[in-house]
């Protein structure tokens, strides 16, 4: 089973909400990770978790939270986000991140900031 | 600097006919290369990688990929296409972070 999940497949948000995305996988990987990408782009890294410890942020803004509860979840919280923010968002994880390593992706959620 | 390249944005080639989508990457020893799919508005699906070993490899759907350091490329083949492989193709690789190059949306013609 290489099957990464995410909820939910569509969200719209009001920039004054907050939201959360949800990714979980059961293959065992002890690496995950969140990307963006546009319309028309290739996925952009955001950001990292490498045994439940965030290992890379790729600058990204602080309205922008992840988390990691265990080694199977990975959670994305959004406030007070823009427009520009609207994308969609992929959920990927690996064996343990050290690099070298073939990623398994989710389906993404397709996120609408109005 | 460590960078994939797809020359080609957008193809266009006509249902059974042949394939190759082309990939070349930028980095001093052997990288591990992947194509990636994506159909519109969906997820990335894993279709080939290459780490070592046999230079042509076989992924799903009926792709191949080979690996030529000569020439920095890791080029995607298929023999024949169907109307379903209309998507955007993506070679990347990965030496401790992923770097993917901008894509080539495939249109095929009936």
């Amino acid at each position: 089973d290489t099957e990464v999940t995410q909820t939910p497949k569509h969200l719209v948000m009001g920039m004054t909400n907050k939201k959360s995305l949800k990714c979980e996988q059961h293959m065992g990987h002890r690496a995950m990770y969140w990307y963006k990408q546009k319309a028309k782009k290739p996925p952009e890294l955001m950001f990292v978790y490498s045994y439940e410890k965030l290992s890379i942020n790729e600058s990204v803004p602080s309205r922008f939270s992840p988390e990691c509860p265990n080694s199977s979840l990975l959670n994305l919280h959004l406030h007070a986000l823009q427009p520009e923010d609207s994308a969609l968002y992929l959920c990927a994880s690996s064996q343990d991140g050290t690099g070298r390593e073939t990623q398994y992706f989710g389906p993404g959620t397709r996120l609408l900031v109005l | 600097a460590q960078s994939v390249t797809q020359p080609d944005i957008h193809i266009t080639v006509s249902e059974g006919a042949s394939l190759e989508l082309r990939c070349n990457y930028s980095y001093g020893a052997t990288p591990y290369l992947f194509w990636y799919v994506q159909s519109p508005g969906q997820g990335l699906q894993l279709l080939l990688k290459y780490f070592s070993g046999d230079t042509l490899v076989q992924g799903i759907k009926g792709f191949e990929a080979e690996f030529k350091r000569s020439q920095s490329s890791f080029n995607l083949r298929k023999p024949s296409v169907h109307w379903s492989d209309a998507a955007e193709y993506f070679c990347a690789y990965n030496n401790n972070d992923m770097r993917f190059g901008a894509g080539t949306r495939l249109t095929v013609k009936p």
